[in-house]
């Protein structure tokens, strides 16, 4: 079965400077990877995400990059924020008759103002 | 109008008990899960269904039994509760088919407490 590898587990940035956050999976067939954002206390939700014929992709102050080949997608935040403070989860899915989706085990991101 | 709603909310319960989550989903979505959320923020898949079909059942103990009696609600019952059950139970629906990107849309999540 598939395995997300994420890494840092927990990141502290200033305001205003970038924040990365990298993951790594293990089936080459797993096609679609999306990011959620999880405030405390509330649900995931999607704030982005890629799919495996696309390299990268961006929305506003974030971006998502994608390596099928050594199987790595990162998150990148730039000019980040306190609202930007939260757990973010990686996550791989293969799409085909159904859909498994397995997830990291999340970061902590620390925005200090 | 929420899409994706689960209840209850909040659940504190004796070990031994046994206790049912519904979930509702409002969004004409063909596919439905349960995710549990342990105290640690690590989202692992329990189960899944496909127009009421189950397609996916990870390891979990046959105490933990989902059920779908259409293609918009997903029940999980869940027998002799035990101390590690405690966690976030998390509903979520997607849509695979028909123009559907495979977001997962999660619902609020029913904190179960077990004593």
């Amino acid at each position: 079965g598939e395995n997300v590898e994420q890494h840092p587990s927990t990141l502290s940035v200033q305001e205003g400077d970038s924040a990365v956050i990298k993951c790594t999976y293990s089936d080459s067939a797993s096609n679609y990877f999306p990011w959620y954002k999880q405030e405390l206390g509330k649900r995931p939700q999607l704030i982005i995400d890629i799919r495996s014929n696309v390299g990268e992709k961006k929305d506003q102050r974030i971006a998502v990059t994608l390596n099928k080949t050594a199987k790595h997608f990162s998150l990148h935040i730039t000019e980040t924020q306190p609202e930007d403070s939260a757990v973010y989860f990686c996550a791989a899915s293969w799409i085909g008759g159904y859909q498994k989706v397995t997830f990291g085990i999340g970061t902590k991101l620390q925005v200090i103002p | 109008d929420t899409a994706v709603s689960q209840t209850p909310k909040y659940l504190v319960t004796q070990m031994g008990n046994d206790k049912s989550i519904k979930c509702e989903q409002n969004l004409g979505h063909d596919t439905m899960y349960w995710y549990k959320q342990d105290s640690k923020k690590f989202l692992k898949i329990m189960f899944s269904y496909n127009n009421k079909e189950l397609i996916i059942n990870e390891t979990v103990p046959n105490r933990f039994s989902p059920k779908s009696p259409d293609k918009a609600h997903l029940n999980l019952h869940i027998n002799s509760l035990e101390l590690g059950d405690s966690a976030v139970y998390f509903c979520a629906s997607s849509q695979l088919w028909t123009g559907g990107t495979g977001e997962l849309f999660f619902g609020e999540g029913s904190r179960l407490t077990v004593l």
